[in-house]
């Protein structure tokens, strides 16, 4: 049974910082692996995805890396601002199925 | 807006009572899921239909629950007898088979207060 982690679970960082974000999943025999941002009552915006045959996909400040033989993803988030402040969630495809697992998210507060 | 819509956003029911949500997905998305989130959680999934078919369903989705998609298009997701416990955001997401891998795409949400 497919099992996602997510570390820390609560992050505030100062306006400016770099700043990584884990996942870590236990079925290594995934499809792809979506990050999403999550604001306060609102619902998902994706923010990156990976298929399996990718080691890393980049958007703007966001660099989303996968190892699959080690069940891991980070997300990257250069140069922080306080519009960054969110949850951040990870979801995880597992081959042969077709509902994502989802980690229970990083909430995110940059400090301006 | 050509994204997943649903509607209401925000439902607030007593116990006991019925509610139905409905989800319209992205044009041509032949893939429509339904997941639930609690507070502090996670998104954990619920159902799924290809098409009008509705394939899988999580052992989350009691007999209170149902959900249909009436000719492969909009979906409606009702609740039976809402019980404290099913206060949560329910979310619908669609994808297309043959695009980028399954991606999914979430709509806003219903947000469901059972009293």
């Amino acid at each position: 049974k497919q099992e996602v982690t997510q570390i820390p679970a609560a992050l505030s960082v100062p306006e400016g910082e770099n700043l990584v974000l884990n996942c870590s999943f236990t079925d290594s025999a995934i499809y792809n692996l979506q990050w999403f941002r999550q604001d306060p009552g609102k619902g998902l915006t994706s923010l990156l995805l990976i298929q399996s045959s990718q080691r890393e996909q980049t958007s703007g400040r966001l660099n989303a890396s996968l190892d699959k033989s080690s069940g891991r993803s980070t997300l990257y988030i250069a140069a922080s601002q306080p519009g960054d402040s969110a949850t951040y969630l990870c979801a995880v495809l597992t081959s042969g199925t077709y509902k994502y697992i989802f980690g229970t998210g990083t909430r995110l507060k940059v400090l301006a | 807006d050509t994204g997943v819509s649903q509607d209401p956003r925000h439902k607030i029911t007593k116990r006991g009572q019925n509610v139905t949500f409905r989800c319209d997905p992205i044009s041509e998305h032949n893939r429509l899921y339904w997941y639930r989130q609690t507070l502090g959680q996670g998104p954990e999934f619920l159902t799924y239909f290809q098409n009008e078919a509705q394939l899988e369903k999580s052992r989350l989705l009691s007999d209170r629950f149902s959900a249909e998609r009436p000719k492969g298009s909009f979906s409606t997701l009702e609740i039976q007898r809402t019980e404290q416990g099913d206060s949560a955001m329910y979310l619908c997401a669609s994808s297309l088979t043959v695009e980028r891998n399954n991606e999914q795409f979430f709509g806003p949400g219903t947000r469901l207060t059972v009293l």
